[in-house]
Order: C-alpha cells, then structure tokens, then sequence
C-alpha cells in the first residue's frame, strides 16, 4: 500500500550545524503535510506544517520544503542546538474533509555539542 | 505542555483481557484522536471522535472501541488484548471539526500511556 517513508533513521550532527531531515511519500492524493518532533517520553509536538499548494514554508529556524514532482518532503533546522535531539516524524493527510494521518517511521536526531 | 493529559501512564495487562485507557483533552477542544505506537514506529491513526460521535477510522478491528465525552474527557477500550497490541497509546486534541478544517487544525498530543500486554 501507499505509505510515507524516512530514507534516514538516524542523523548526527554538531551542534550549530544545519539538518536536513528527508521524507519520502507515495499517495498522490494527499494535500496537507506535517513535521512533528517527538522527544523521549512525550507525544509527538507539532513543527509546521505545509499545503500540497505551496512548496516552502518557513518558521522559526526550521523549513519545510516539498516537491510534488518526486514526492519529497524535507525539514531544515537551522543552527542546531541540543535540545533538538529527538525523532521527527512527518505526516501526511489526504484531504477532501477527512482525517487519515499516516506518519512515516521517523528519523533520529543527535546533536552533538 | 500541550494540556492534554492521560492515564495511566503504564499499564500491564495479559492476552484476552479488556483495558480502558483515558484522555483529558485541551478545554474547548471539540475533536480527540487515538494513535498507536509501537517500538520504533511512527504513530498509527486509530480512530477520531467529533462531539462525541466517531468521525474517522484507521485500519484497526472492532475490537478498539471509544468514547468521547461532554466534558472534552475520552476513552480507548481495547477487548481480548493481543500480544501486538503491546505499544505507547496517544490521544490528541484539536479545536475544529475536521470537516471544516480539513484535517489540518493543529493537534496537541498527550504523553501517552504505555500498555504491555504479557
């Protein structure tokens, strides 16, 4: 079946470095994406979010970039710090009014400082 | 914090028996989702309740079942618990209706419990 999928399970960078987190999606039909960051012990916090309208959205330090033409997701964190060591998880959701969220597998985080 | 809260936050059950696990939801937040989540795993959708009615479902048997209630407080029930079923349960709250948001109104997410199945 159609899924979302993470080509990293694992990233290390340092700390003060940028990190690009990449997902991948196959169901053509969906039209809202979502990052979210999960720390251990916690439920998944959202990130930011972007419509198959659109192909960048940016927030405070963190991008999300998508490229419908391969079915491409990513996050940019910019200046990562510490505290963003976690697994982030994108999610997609097919519209027309309903609520089906499929999330990817996840990829962790490590900062080193 | 997100102020969405559960309990409990672990749970030790055996195969074949019924768990009830419970949500507090944000004040005012109108629709709840359940998730699960097993070791290494991204959430799974459950189902979704809507001023207390089911409002979606995910690919799980009859067998999980909720409730929602007036006072933004919800229930899983999962009966003849399998070995598989073993994993961290999430509920998350959001304000609109899914129909009228599309699915993209934020979702809070609590801290789940953690139900092992022995």
């Amino acid at each position: 079946g159609e899924s979302v999928g993470l080509h990293l399970p694992t990233l290390s960078v340092q700390e003060g470095d940028n990190s690009i987190i990449n997902c991948a999606y196959s169901n053509s039909a969906s039209d809202y994406f979502i990052w979210y960051k999960q720390e251990s012990g916690k439920g998944p916090q959202f990130i930011i979010d972007i419509r198959s309208n659109m192909d960048k959205r940016q927030g405070q330090r963190v991008t999300v970039l998508l490229n419908k033409t391969v079915k491409h997701l990513s996050l940019q964190i910019a200046a990562t710090q510490p505290g963003d060591s976690a697994v982030y998880f994108c999610a997609e959701n097919i519209g027309g009014g309903s609520y089906i969220p499929t999330f990817g597998r996840g990829t962790s985080l490590i900062v080193h400082p | 914090e997100t102020g969405v809260t559960q309990s409990p936050t672990h749970l030790i059950k055996t195969r074949g028996q019924q768990v009830t696990l419970r949500c507090s939801s944000q004040s005012g937040h109108n629709t709840v989702s359940w998730y699960q989540q097993a070791l290494g795993q991204g959430p799974q959708f459950i189902f979704q309740y809507y001023r207390e009615e089911e409002n979606g479902r995910g690919n799980f048997p009859p067998r999980f079942s909720g409730l929602q209630f007036p006072n933004y407080s919800s229930e899983l029930n999962v009966n003849a618990l399998e070995l598989d079923d073993s994993a961290l349960y999430l509920c998350a709250s959001s304000l609109a209706s899914p129909l009228v948001s599309g699915g993209t109104d934020t979702q809070y997410f609590g801290p789940g419990t953690r139900l092992t199945v022995l």
